[in-house]
């Protein structure tokens, strides 16, 4: 059966560093997502992605964050400068139209640590 | 502003036993809901989901109903397994690309 996969399961980083968050969407679909859960807290919504650009966005979703899809098969997260405040599971996911009732499929996330 | 609300866990019960998962909401307009459940290793997993008020969602032995004058979707099994053990997230959508979650229930199913 198709996954959201992504990599890598676990990055620890200094503060002020730049990390790359990767994930592969499951091949067919067409819109991507980011979603992120400070621990203990809620699942919540980064960006979405269709068609090469971003069509919404979080206010916690700042000029820090940029997303790419790279090539035809990568979706990236990029932290510019961490902060320790960007500790979080890290969640990617993809649906295959942009129907509110359509599943998205959801990797099993990175574990961000921002020393 | 729109949110979820559900139960604190985490929730242990035998195997067997009937589970009941919290769940509220509030929304400004008429939102679908859904009950993922992510076990362990893997991403969050759709389990059901329900687009209007009185509908039920089933999948697994698990339903949840809509209900608008309660703003409630309660997930409910009537007899839960080990295999059941893993993490419940309720979640909305109001028409956009965004899913809102609650905090998650994590639940423990003893043999």
């Amino acid at each position: 059966e198709p996954e959201v996969t992504q990599t890598p399961s676990h990055q620890v980083t200094q503060m002020g560093q730049e990390v790359i968050l990767r994930c592969v969407p499951i091949s067919n679909h067409l819109y991507f997502y980011w979603y992120r859960q400070i621990l203990g807290q809620k699942v919540e919504f980064l960006v979405s992605f269709y068609n090469n650009e971003i069509s919404e966005k979080s206010e916690i979703f700042d000029d820090q964050f940029s997303v790419e899809r790279p090539d035809g098969s990568n979706f990236t997260l990029k932290i510019r400068s961490t902060k320790l405040e960007d500790s979080a599971m890290y969640f990617c996911a993809s649906s295959n139209t942009g129907q509110v009732t359509n599943e998205q499929f959801f990797g099993p996330g990175t574990r961000l640590t921002v020393l | 502003g729109n949110s979820v609300t559900q139960m604190e866990g985490p929730v242990t019960l035998s195997e067997e036993a009937f589970l009941t998962i919290n769940c509220t909401y509030t929304a400004t307009g008429y939102p679908s809901l859904f009950w993922y459940v992510q076990y362990p290793g893997e991403g969050l997993q759709l389990l059901l989901k329900a687009t209007k008020a009185d509908d039920k969602g089933s999948n697994k032995g698990f339903e949840a109903t809509y209900r608008k004058e309660t703003t409630s979707f309660h997930l409910e099994k009537g007899s839960v397994q080990v295999s059941d053990s893993a993490v419940y997230f309720c979640a909305l959508n109001l028409g956009t690309y965004k899913y809102i979650f609650g905090t998650g229930t994590r639940l423990k199913v003893l043999a």
